[in-house]
């Protein structure tokens, strides 16, 4: 079975600062997608970015990207020039097929002004 | 603008009855999942449909039943409600496609039901 960590349950950053958020992963599937969704303070969860396993190159979102590391079973998430609207749960999580998602446990990040 | 919609956002519930949760996508997506969400373990899959009358148990089924009559339906059922079940519960929608397909396998999610049960 998949399993994906967050091992940062809290993290803060300041307005315009860079913060980075960890999650590693484990699985024997060498064919998968990995997800970072955003989960803001009572409003639904969007999707912030995503990878596919197959790609060597990071994705990257306007200010978010990726630092995919297959072989170390790593997948974090930079967030640059960090705002006020930023503030919110964010969960990596894992696919490798028919959808379904696992998910990590989380990290809340807050953007202080 | 593409919307999953769920019916209840907030519902008290006593143990032993009978709860309904309904989910509605506008979007003809094949997939819709149930997923419950407790702080520190993230969220959890209940069951999942990908398609009309078909469904699959996720990683924590139990005390759980759905319903997919129709392709935009997706509904959750407790049974008999226990304590232990107040939490969280989001729903999700998306297309079917292979794991590589463009536009699919991204989960579009309702804005969740936050179940109590005394």
């Amino acid at each position: 079975a998949q399993t994906v960590t967050q091992s940062q349950p809290e993290m803060s950053v300041q307005e315009a600062e860079t913060v980075t958020l960890s999650c590693t992963y484990d699985t024997s599937e060498n064919n998968y997608y990995l997800f970072w969704y955003k989960q803001p303070p009572s409003r639904q969860m969007i999707l912030v970015i995503r990878q596919e396993a197959y790609k060597q190159q990071n994705a990257t979102e306007n200010r978010f990207s990726v630092n995919f590391q297959k072989a170390a079973k790593s997948f974090s998430l930079k967030i640059s020039d960090s705002q006020l609207g930023d503030t919110a749960m964010y969960f990596c999580a894992f696919m490798k097929s028919l959808g379904r998602l696992t998910f990590g446990e989380g990290t809340q990040l807050t953007v202080n002004p | 603008d593409v919307k999953v919609t769920q019916s209840s956002r907030y519902l008290v519930k006593r143990t032993g009855e009978k709860v309904f949760l309904e989910c509605v996508q506008d979007m003809d997506h094949e997939n819709m999942f149930w997923y419950r969400q407790d702080p520190g373990l993230g969220l959890r899959l209940i069951y999942f449909s990908y398609d009309v009358k078909m469904k699959e148990k996720g990683d924590i089924p139990e005390g759980y039943s759905v319903s997919r009559e129709k392709k935009e339906r997706f509904s959750l059922i407790l049974e008999s409600a226990s304590t232990n079940q107040t939490s969280m519960y989001l729903c999700a929608s998306s297309l079917w496609g292979r794991l590589y397909s463009s536009g699919a396998n991204v989960l579009t999610f309702g804005a969740g039901s936050r179940l109590t049960v005394l």
